[in-house]
């Protein structure tokens, strides 16, 4: 079956540095997503991951280990813009087009 | 380049009516795919078109149809409403190549309420 779990909601203070987990379980893989989403609007791509490894650009890094079915998402220098729902999301094996997303991560970032 | 563009935004419709939803992808995207985003169900593959063919499908009913022109635009119509497909309809392009790089980017999505 395709499985992605992700915390419901997070906390965190402005300035700080926050961690948002992903674990994944699907019958196939071809790279992993993170997407930002504001209320009420679009997701807003944030990094992608295919090996394992840690992807860094600016504020926002996110890690692969596929060999543990596992992602993060790290936030530094959390700023209050930065409060969004975050999506977890696997391409399908093969499929370029279908993404599997998990149910998201709520943070609220609070001063 | 211009974004994925999506009309209309917003959309009220009754039940049992049908509704035609409109997506052009990013110049020189061939695939196209579709997505509905709800609250209880986070957000869900539909289905995706490349080069005017359905390669992929969600686990959607029949109501649920799509098609993609020779520009690459797309539409997806659901016929017979439900208060139940009132939802956030999402239309994302990439490239539709195989290579491991690509990027799926979202429109900014159309609204629908049912009423």
């Amino acid at each position: 079956g395709q499985n992605i779990d992700q915390p419901t909601e997070m906390t965190a203070t402005e300035g700080a540095i926050v961690q948002i987990n992903c674990t994944y379980q699907t019958s196939g893989f071809n790279g992993l997503f993170w997407y930002q989403q504001h209320a009420g609007e679009a997701p807003t791509f944030l990094s992608y991951n295919v090996l394992d490894g840690l992807e860094e650009k600016g504020r926002f890094s996110s890690f692969l280990s596929r060999s543990k079915g596992y992602s993060y998402l790290l936030l530094k220098e959390l700023q209050m813009k930065d409060s969004a729902s975050y999506l977890c999301a696997v391409r399908d094996r093969g499929n370029t087009g279908k993404l599997i997303f998990g149910q998201g991560t709520t943070l609220q970032v609070k001063p | 380049k211009a974004g994925v563009t999506q009309t209309p935004r917003y959309l009220i419709k009754t039940r049992g009516q049908q509704v035609t939803l409109s997506c052009s992808p990013i110049s020189g995207h061939r695939s196209v795919s579709w997505y509905q985003q709800t609250p209880g169900q986070g957000l869900q593959f539909l289905f995706e078109y490349f080069s005017e063919t359905q390669r992929n499908k969600g686990n959607f009913p029949g109501r649920f149809s799509g098609r993609q022109f020779s520009n690459s635009r797309s539409e997806m119509n659901v016929s017979t409403l439900e208060l139940g497909d009132s939802a956030l309809y999402l239309c994302a392009s990439n490239s539709g190549t195989s290579g491991l790089q690509e990027t799926q980017y979202f429109g900014p999505g159309t609204r629908l309420l049912v009423l």
